[in-house]
Formats: structure tokens, C-alpha cells, sequence
């Protein structure tokens, strides 16, 4: 069956570094997502990308975060020069659209990011 | 604005019980999509259930049965003969679905439930 995978699994960082979470989405999705969780808190979203730009973001989506899609398989998801509140859970999701209206969202297994 | 509460925070109970996670929600919109997943131990978030605003028919999946009710905005969901590997922590989510449109989810807190042996 397939599946969205995430890489790498754990990353741990110095504040202020950049680093850049990988995502591989589910080969025939068009839509695609960022979500990321604080330890134990909800889910929350960041941005939806489609048709190579950004579609929607959250007020956390801010000038430190961006998106692309560098090939047909990769969308990868830069923190700029992370901070301490930055350590989360981050999710990657994708979904058909097939044209159908509130397409279902597969998940990633995530990727854990440390700042330290 | 939407809006997803999942009152109960924490629910244990013992193996073989039936229990029921609740999920109330809030929107403004006539069409939405409400969702429930799965987050086990080991963290990934696995889909349950996608259920439209139009379709109120309760729906059942082995020992999981959804129960969604407009006139009181809830989808409530049910575990019967609970196992251990149900334990996780379960999201209720609301999708605002629009042609075209981004299709974020909002999430519920989320219930964690321990089911003991």
C-alpha cells in the first residue's frame, strides 16, 4: 500500500541553525502538507502546497519557514534558522484531489525535531 | 471559525470494556468533512474514518462504530471489546472542504486511551 515517508526521523540542531525535513508524498497526491505537534499538544497546521505554490498558511508559517517541491517526488519543508519553541513533531501529508471535496490525508511517520 | 473539542483528556479502562470518545465541533459552514485518527505509542497518525457533512449514517468497522449527529455537532467514536493495541491517543478533525480550495485539518486535543490488560 502506498505511503507518505519522512526523513530523516530524529534531527537534532543547534538554535539558529537551518535545517530542511524531507518528504516523500504518496506518488499520484496532489496536495501537500505540513502539520507539526509540541510534545504532547494537538496537531496544528502549517501549509498547504498545490500545483507548485503555497495554498494556505497558518500564522506559525512565518518568513522562517518555506516550501518546495525541488522534483517530482521530494517536498521538503526549511526552517531558516531554527528556534527553542521550534522542537516538534513535524508531519507531512498529502492528499488526491482528485477533484473531490475534503480528500482524505494520509500522514508521514514524522520527523522529531530537537533544537537545542 | 472552526473548532474541534475533545473534552475527555485522558480514559483508561480494562480490556474487553466497550468505551466512547467524544468529539464536538464547531463551524459555520454547510459542508465540512470530520475525521478521526489514530496516534499509537510510536507516533504516526493513522486515518480512521472521513465522514461528510451530508452522509448521517452511523457506520461501523469491526469493533469501531462512528456515531455522528448534526443536531448536536458530534461524531463521537466507539471502541467495542477494547485490546490493548487500541491504546493511542485518538484526534477528531474538521476539514472545511471547498472546491479548489486548501483543505487544512483542524484538530481536536486529542483523547489518550490506555486499555489494560
Amino acid at each position: 500500500e502506498p505511503e507518505v515517508t519522512q526523513t530523516p526521523s530524529h534531527q537534532v540542531t543547534q538554535m539558529g541553525q537551518e535545517v530542511i525535513l524531507r518528504c516523500v508524498p504518496i506518488s499520484n497526491h496532489l496536495y501537500f502538507y505540513w502539520y507539526r505537534q509540541i510534545l504532547g499538544q494537538k496537531v496544528e497546521f502549517l501549509v498547504s502546497f498545490y500545483n507548485n505554490e503555497i495554498s494556505e498558511k497558518s500564522e506559525i508559517f512565518d518568513d522562517q519557514f518555506s516550501v518546495e517541491r525541488p522534483d517530482g517526488s521530494n517536498f521538503t519543508l526549511k526552517i531558516r534558522s531554527t528556534k527553542l519553541e521550534d522542537s516538534a513533531m513535524y508531519f507531512c501529508a498529502s492528499s488526491e484531489k482528485s477533484g473531490l471535496v475534503g480528500d482524505t490525508q494520509y500522514f508521514g511517520p514524522g520527523t522529531r525535531l530537537t533544537v537545542l | 471559525a472552526q473548532k474541534v473539542t475533545q473534552a475527555q483528556t485522558e480514559i483508561s479502562v480494562v480490556e474487553k470494556e466497550d468505551v466512547t470518545l467524544d468529539c464536538v465541533y464547531e463551524t459555520r459552514d454547510t459542508t465540512y468533512y470530520l475525521f478521526w485518527y489514530k496516534q499509537p505509542p510510536s507516533g504516526e497518525l493513522v486515518f480512521l474514518i472521513r465522514r461528510n457533512s451530508f452522509d448521517e449514517q452511523n457506520e461501523i468497522s469491526g469493533r469501531y462504530s462512528w456515531n455522528f449527529q448534526k443536531s448536536t455537532s458530534s461524531f463521537n467514536f466507539t471502541i467495542t471489546a477494547s485490546q490493548v493495541v487500541d491504546s493511542a491517543v485518538y484526534f477528531c478533525a474538521l476539514s472545511e472542504g471547498e472546491w479548489g480550495g486548501s483543505e487544512k485539518l483542524v484538530f481536536g486535543k486529542g483523547t489518550k486511551l490506555t486499555v489494560n490488560p
